[in-house]
């Protein structure tokens, strides 16, 4: 079982770009959650999804987060156009039965 | 005031002591209490993971537990330098905690 896993691992990008960062949940798992960690805010829930289907998206930031789940392998949270007070670490993590599997996270940086 | 509040620490202990952490929670719905561990640019990964109030015991781990005052601890028996890291408590009410609210996270720094 390779777990959870997240590309970029770290991305670097100018403020007003498009960032995407993409996820792999583990096989099986139903549901899939993208949170945000900084120092500040500690994790913090976007979105979460249930087989493909958005479930709970209260916590995206703005309309500049949008997150897709084309099919049960395959995640993507994007950011358009990007700031500078979206840098943090973004993480995916899949479940089946409640226990969440993270992933070890993308590391943004917008300057 | 935050759903689920937990002091950032850093709490450092010798090689050997126990190590005692602690979160307090708002929402007497939740009814799913976890552990998790996290080491420098990893992913959180689950410890421990408890259901309503009791204890749990997993090795050198032990979570309590107390719904009357919304009040959950980790103790780590015997700390190794490897259990150096960040612990975030975590809770959720529905089914096996699906939605989960997070504590900020207590780093512990174990020395040898």
């Amino acid at each position: 079982d390779a777990g959870v896993i997240q590309s970029p691992r770290h991305e670097v990008t100018e403020m007003g770009q498009e960032v995407t960062l993409r996820c792999k949940p583990i096989s099986g798992h139903d549901y899939l959650f993208w949170y945000r960690q900084t120092m500040m805010r500690g994790l913090e829930l976007l979105i979460y999804f249930n087989n493909n289907v958005p479930i709970d998206d209260s916590g995206m930031p703005e309309d500049r987060f949008s997150a897709k789940m084309p099919n049960a392998s395959f995640s993507t949270l994007k950011i358009q156009p990007s700031e500078p007070r979206d840098s943090a670490v973004y993480f995916c993590a899949s479940s089946f039965s409640g226990l969440l599997h993270f992933g070890n996270g993308t590391r943004l940086t917008v300057t | 005031q935050k759903e689920v509040e937990q002091d950032p620490g850093p709490l450092s202990v010798p090689e050997g002591a126990i190590v005692s952490l602690n979160c307090t929670y708002s929402n007497s719905a939740f009814q799913y209490f976890m552990w998790y561990r996290q080491y420098s640019r990893k992913g959180p990964e689950l410890l421990m993971y408890t259901y309503s109030s009791g204890n749990k015991e997993d090795g050198r781990f032990t979570a309590q537990v107390d719904k009357s005052s919304k009040y959950i601890s980790l103790f780590i028996r015997d700390s190794q330098p490897s259990d150096s890291a960040t612990y975030l408590c975590a809770t959720g009410g529905d089914t096996a905690g699906n939605k989960l609210t997070f504590g900020g996270g207590t780093r512990v720094l174990v020395k040898p």
